[in-house]
């Protein structure tokens, strides 16, 4: 993968976590993240780098530039936890992928 | 309610075939994009390629060129991921996906296990 994102992201409950992208230039290509809970199929969580579909809670936030893209989720949740990706539009390029544990 | 129906677990020798399905519900196939996701166990995603459910022309991502065939069926109502000479390494979850009104994949299949042992 082209996209590396931190293996394990941390966080209390009611906390922000952040989940960086990193990629050439990443700031110049639509990202989109990416929530898989265990067994279960990935979900959308954001769009064009800051774009949220119907029904994501507004606690998930998005930005894109220069060479990273955040994913934010302000005031996390127990059900927030498993393993985010995010993927670069143009190549369909997954990122490595970050485990979020709410501690 | 949109959804992507995928085929059953499949659990193959090395060297055998695998056909997987992936039937939309609640959309006409041809009118999104799909892709095809695959996931080894504990391992993130693996993007394979996508075929143009219009006129059936597939591309394959870096790495699955050769073994790889993404088809649709004659009533253009499923799509297929056919993996030939199965290795243990292709033991995996195959996701299907459609590609939505934007730049994201807005549908996925609950997926496809399939397990190459001897």
């Amino acid at each position: 993968s082209d996209l590396s994102q931190p293996p394990s992201v941390s966080v209390f409950p009611g906390q922000t976590a952040t989940i960086d992208c990193s990629g050439d230039n990443l700031g110049e290509r639509f990202v989109c993240w990416y929530h898989q809970k265990a067994g279960q199929s990935p979900v959308l969580v954001m769009f064009r780098d800051s774009e949220r579909p119907s029904g994501i809670p507004e606690r998930f936030s998005g930005s894109n530039s220069g060479n990273t893209a955040t994913l934010t989720i302000t005031g996390a949740q127990a059900l927030d936890e498993g393993d985010y990706y995010c993927q670069a539009w143009d190549s369909k390029v997954f990122g490595s992928g970050t485990k979020v544990t709410v501690l | 309610q949109v959804q992507l129906v995928q085929s059953g677990s499949e659990f193959k020798k090395p060297g055998a075939s695998v056909k997987i399905s992936c039937t939309p519900s609640g959309y006409t196939l041809s009118s999104y994009t799909m892709n095809w996701v695959r996931q080894a166990p504990g391992k993130g995603l693996d993007w394979m390629g996508w075929i143009n459910t219009d006129t059936g022309n597939p591309t394959y991502a870096q790495g699955f060129t050769g073994r790889f065939v993404f088809s649709l069926d004659s009533s253009l109502r499923t799509a297929h991921l056919q993996i030939s000479d199965l290795e243990t390494d292709d033991t995996a979850v195959y996701f299907c996906a459609r590609v939505g009104d934007g730049f994201f994949f807005d549908v996925w299949g609950q997926g496809t296990l399939v397990l190459v042992s001897s």
